[in-house]
């Protein structure tokens, strides 16, 4: 079965500090994948995805995730966090752009 | 372009009670999707629709019924409301690769 693990809960990081949120994948084949924050009391935003080609992806706000086949991992990764990125963030596969298989999501913390 | 709306934004009902939670997209988009949102678990993926008048289950669609008479439109249905469907609920439309998502709509059911 299809399932997304995000195996922290909850990170705290100080502010400018670098950060990596973890994300691991189970599918058949290559999925389509995704990351989403979502601050407090709001929707969800993409920050970036991959459907193929490089395995380094660029993303909004200075973020970037590698997609490891090897690994089945999608990890997001920013290089100094800023206080304005806490927030909770959502690792997400999907089969094509629809029904996407979301993770338990990870609460960021950021200290000044 | 307001892109995904739903109202309302917060609801309160009695168990038993019906409701219609409104989604709308001004996106032309062809598919839309219901998700539920609860503490630790994600989202989890409602009901879908790929087009006007198309609908099917997702992953947890018991309790909820759906229809799409117009693209723009995809209301989510609460025949018979219980305790168990208290969550956040999220409506997102698919276009350009990207399912953007609505701000959600808080629902209490006590």
């Amino acid at each position: 079965a299809q399932s997304v693990t995000q195996p922290d809960i909850h990170i705290t990081v100080s502010e400018g500090a670098s950060l990596e949120l973890r994300c691991n994948y189970s599918y058949g084949a290559t999925p389509y994948l995704f990351w989403y924050v979502q601050s407090p009391g709001q929707g969800l935003q993409l920050l970036l995805k991959y459907f193929s080609g490089d395995t380094l992806v660029q993303g909004i706000k200075g973020f970037e995730a590698e997609f490891k086949r090897s690994q089945s991992s999608f990890n997001l990764r920013k290089p100094s966090v800023h206080w304005s990125d806490a927030a909770e963030y959502f690792c997400a596969v999907a089969p094509n752009t629809d029904k996407l298989i979301f993770g338990t999501g990870t609460r960021l913390q950021v200290f000044p | 372009n307001a892109g995904v709306t739903q109202t309302p934004k917060f609801q309160v009902l009695k168990t038993g009670q019906s409701m219609t939670l409104q989604c709308a997209q001004d996106m032309n988009h062809e598919y839309m999707s219901w998700y539920r949102q609860d503490p630790g678990m994600g989202l989890r993926l409602i009901h879908y629709s790929v087009g006007a008048g198309i609908t099917d289950q997702g992953e947890v669609p018991n309790g909820y019924n759906v229809s799409r008479s117009t693209t723009e439109d995809f209301p989510l249905r609460l025949l018979s409301a219980a305790p168990s469907q208290t969550s956040v609920y999220f409506c997102a439309s698919t276009g350009r690769e990207t399912q953007y998502f609505g701000p959600g709509t808080r629902l209490l059911v006590l």
